[in-house]
């Protein structure tokens, strides 16, 4: 079975500073592993994805996300924090392996709150 | 132009009615989803239909039942609506079944069951 975890339900920065929204996972296999973020009202948007290579992804809005396979962590960074970065940030994780039914979904962390305060 | 839209956005309704959720997707994805959001914002996948197949159906009630008529669109319907089922409803797609894909969310059905 896969999972996520993410420790900390609630993060608050000060604009400028940079910020870091954690996860870390578990899969039988290797992962695929995403970060999205949601704004209040509105759907998830995705940010990154890691699929091989690089440990270092970059994605949209200045994120970047640092996969480490020996923590089986995928943090989330940014170097510098925006006000309009406050929103609920997912991580998600699909195992390579899944080939049928559950195995293909994607299975979501419980969400960080980001709060960039100015 | 919205790629993933649904409708209604809210939708308040009594114990024990029927009510569906339409989702439409422009991207000319092959695979859609349903998503469930709970109060605790806690996402769950529901149902996953490509081309129009249903490749996976999570331990949901019976009272929901998904149809797809086409590939671009993904209803839900729900029987005999339970307070339990209040939360927020995503629709979502992506281009096929391949794990490292990612999906496009609608924007989301607020269901209040009173």
């Amino acid at each position: 079975a896969q999972s996520v975890a993410q420790p900390e339900d609630q993060v608050n920065v000060a604009e400028g500073n940079p910020l870091t929204v954690k996860c870390t996972y578990s899969v039988s296999g290797n992962p695929y592993l995403f970060w999205y973020v949601q704004y209040p009202n509105r759907g998830l948007q995705f940010l990154l994805k890691y699929i091989t290579g690089d440990n270092l992804v970059k994605g949209s809005y200045g994120f970047e996300a640092e996969f480490n396979k020996s923590q089986t962590s995928f943090h989330l960074k940014k170097p510098s924090a925006l006000v309009s970065d406050s929103a609920l940030y997912f991580c998600a994780v699909r195992d390579r392996k899944g080939s049928s039914g559950s195995a293909r979904q994607l299975t979501f962390g419980s969400g960080t709150q980001l709060t960039v305060l100015p | 132009d919205t790629a993933v839209s649904q409708t209604p956005k809210y939708l308040v309704t009594q114990m024990g009615n029927d009510k569906s959720i339409k989702c439409e997707q422009n991207l000319g994805h092959d695979t859609m989803y349903w998503y469930k959001q709970d109060s605790k914002k806690f996402l769950k996948i529901m149902f996953s239909y490509n081309n129009k197949e249903l490749i996976i159906n999570e331990t949901v009630p019976n009272r929901f039942s998904p149809k797809s008529p086409d590939k671009a669109h993904l209803n839900l319907h729900i029987n005999s609506l339970e307070l339990g089922d209040s939360a927020v409803y995503f629709c979502a797609s992506s281009q096929g079944t391949i794990t490292n894909e990612k999906l496009f969310f609608g924007s989301g059905t607020q269901l209040s069951v009173l």
